[in-house]
């Protein structure tokens, strides 16, 4: 059990052009989802809290236009790259939390996004 | 809040040999510390977890130890493999959201 699916795994765009992420708890319900970003050699850097029925809170630094995040079901938060440049590229994964206990995070399997 | 130091950064060692990995945090409340094993391009596996009350935790060839008076942990691996190269991450409860935060990371290369 617990599987997060997160689509696509890898997207190519033009810089200018919007990319949308998907991120799915596939057999559970997540009030709480995390997006983070990971460059080449380097750790997952939260970017937001996806939170159902809510605002996500961003962290400090992380353009909230830049990066809309939607959580609109309990299985389902989306993160889209507005307006992509070369500097997004970038690996993005995405964890589902069970619960409110840090012990049950689940992550997805990432999407490389690579803006020409 | 919570503040997690990872060393070493790279670590190569030859099969069948032991690697060690540490891991320091900050906040004397944090009570979970699991690790992940990250390939390239893929998602973070938990490899093992521990919580704050207990001191040592195994499975099979991978361990993690804790001391709470020092606020670190340890990962360690006996007779490494080649399969077991990628990088190592350990983590610890953080942030006002309920999440992990994350070590900086170790590439662990086992050479045959």
């Amino acid at each position: 059990g617990a599987v997060v699916s997160q689509h696509p795994s890898w997207v190519i765009c033009k810089s200018g052009t919007s990319v949308k992420i998907e991120c799915r708890s596939l057999d559970f319900q997540a009030t709480t989802m995390f997006w983070y970003r990971q460059f080449p050699k380097q750790s997952l850097m939260l970017m937001a809290t996806s939170n159902e029925g809510s605002k996500a809170t961003y962290e400090q630094g992380v353009e909230k236009d830049k990066f809309l995040i939607n959580h609109a079901s309990l299985t389902l938060s989306t993160l889209t790259v507005t307006s992509a440049h070369p500097e997004d590229s970038s690996f993005y994964i995405c964890s589902a939390r069970r619960g409110t206990n840090v012990e049950k995070l689940f992550f997805g399997s990432g999407t490389q996004l690579s803006v020409l | 809040g919570e503040n997690v130091e990872q060393h070493p950064s790279t670590l190569s060692v030859q099969e069948g040999d032991s690697a060690v990995i540490k891991c320091t945090y900050s906040d004397s409340a944090s009570n979970y510390f699991p690790w992940y094993k990250q390939e390239l391009g893929k998602r973070p596996q938990l490899i093992i977890d521990i919580r704050s009350n207990v001191g040592e935790k195994k499975d099979q060839r991978i361990a993690v130890t804790l001391n709470k008076t020092a606020k670190h942990f340890s990962l360690h691996i006996t007779e490494t493999q080649p399969e077991d190269s990628a990088v190592y991450f350990c983590a610890a409860p953080g942030g006002s959201q309920g999440n992990l935060i994350f070590g900086k990371g170790t590439k662990l290369s086992v050479k045959p």
